[in-house]
Parts: structure tokens; sequence; C-alpha cells
């Protein structure tokens, strides 16, 4: 059982370039959410999705898109990224949303935008 | 709305030492979940605990034990006697019920406190 997988674990983009970082789950969760931690600070959400199709921002969307074709994968995408985009992104999946079960975070990736 | 606020920024303590970290939370609903996570240097985010608003009890496990006071809207977490293993950033969140239009589940960070436990 993979958990939640993140990829890419690092890298490093030019302003103004695209990329898209991916969260893939493997535990059939429909609740799913993409943080970003700048540094110092703690995690803010940035959008989420409550199943496949559904997906709605959260505090810090500016910049970002994301879909949800699938149960399974939650991509992030960055749009014409910016040095304030530069941050450690995690992944998260839950079975529900009642707060009472287990969070499953992916390890991170961090990206920075020169 | 809410929020959580650990204020101390960082602690810096000599292993074996005892070390309490804050956390003060802000709420309207009455069902709501705590949770604690630890950021090592590595940078993943470890699961420590998870309580909701109906259970005071305090906890232990092994030399983790955690404070749950509704009164002071309180959450505090205690190591003792700290090992250097132990060194990490500190993560006290929040989780409120879903409810239409407002929270889908995701949680509500602290700015986290970094502990250094020196030998």
């Amino acid at each position: 059982n993979a958990g939640v997988t993140q990829t890419p674990k690092f890298r490093i983009l030019k302003i103004g370039q695209s990329m898209t970082l991916q969260c893939a789950q493997d535990m059939n969760h429909n609740y799913m959410y993409w943080y970003r931690q700048d540094p110092g600070m703690g995690l803010k959400l940035i959008y989420y999705s409550v199943g496949a199709g559904i997906t709605d921002k959260g505090e810090v969307p500016n910049g970002y898109n994301v879909s949800r074709s699938t149960t399974e994968d939650f991509p992030l995408r960055l749009e014409l990224a910016a040095p304030s985009q530069t941050s450690v992104y995690f992944c998260a999946s839950t079975p529900r949303a009642d707060g009472g079960n287990t969070i499953y975070f992916g390890e991170g990736s961090w990206l920075t935008v020169v | 709305a809410q929020k959580v606020t650990q204020a101390q920024t960082e602690i810096s303590v000599v292993e074996k030492e005892d070390v309490t970290l804050d956390c003060v939370y802000e709420t309207r609903d009455t069902t709501y979940y705590l949770f604690w996570y630890k950021q090592p240097p590595s940078g993943e985010l470890v699961f420590l605990i998870r309580r909701n608003s109906f259970d005071e009890q305090n906890e232990i496990s092994g030399r983790y034990s955690w404070n749950f006071q509704k009164s002071t809207s309180s959450f505090n977490f205690t190591i003792t006697a700290s090992q250097v293993v132990d060194s990490a950033v500190y993560f006290c969140a929040l989780s409120e019920a879903p409810n239409y239009g407002g929270s889908q589940g995701n949680l509500i960070f602290g700015k986290g406190t970094k502990l250094s436990v020196k030998p």
C-alpha cells in the first residue's frame, strides 16, 4: 500500500514556466487536498476535492489550478511560475471529511522558482 | 473563524529536560478535532495524535502527553525527558466537522514550534 505519492520531490523552475505536481493515492479516498508550506509557517490550503470531478478553492488558490478526473489522482498545476510560489507542497487524502479519520500526507514536493 | 496559535516560535532545551509546546485554538463549532504533527528535518509530516472535542481526557503515549482543556481552548503537548531525536518542528492543527459551503475537513495549522534538543 503506497499511500499518498507525490512527484517530483524536488524541482527548480524559472519564472514564467509551468509545471504540474502529481499526487496519487491508492486508498480510494474521496477527499484530497493540496497545501503549501512557506518557511517558518504552517500549511495553508490551496485547493481541495471532495470526489472525482469536484474541486474547490482553499485559502491560497491564486496561481494554481487543479483537476480530479479520477478518485486516485489530484494534480496541481502551476501556470506562469512566480518566486512567491517557492514553497513545499503537500498533498493529503482522507476517506471522509468528518475530522475523525486519519489524514494521510505525501512526503512533500520542494519547489524553487528562480 | 478558525484559528490555531502556537505562540512559541522556537524552543531550545538540553537533553532529558521536559518541554511543553503550547497550542491555543479558536472555533465556533462544538464538534471539532485537534491534531499534533511532527515535521523532522527530513520534511515529512508525522501524525502524533488526534483528539475530538468531546473527549477531554488527557493522553499519554510513552514520553509524550497531551493536555486538552476546552475551558481555555488549549491542547498542549509535553515531551518528558527529551531526546535529540525529538528535534523537529511541531504543528498543532484544527479540523471542523464539514458543513455546506464551508469547512470540508481540511486542517487549519498553527505556524509551528521549532524544538531543538541539545545533547
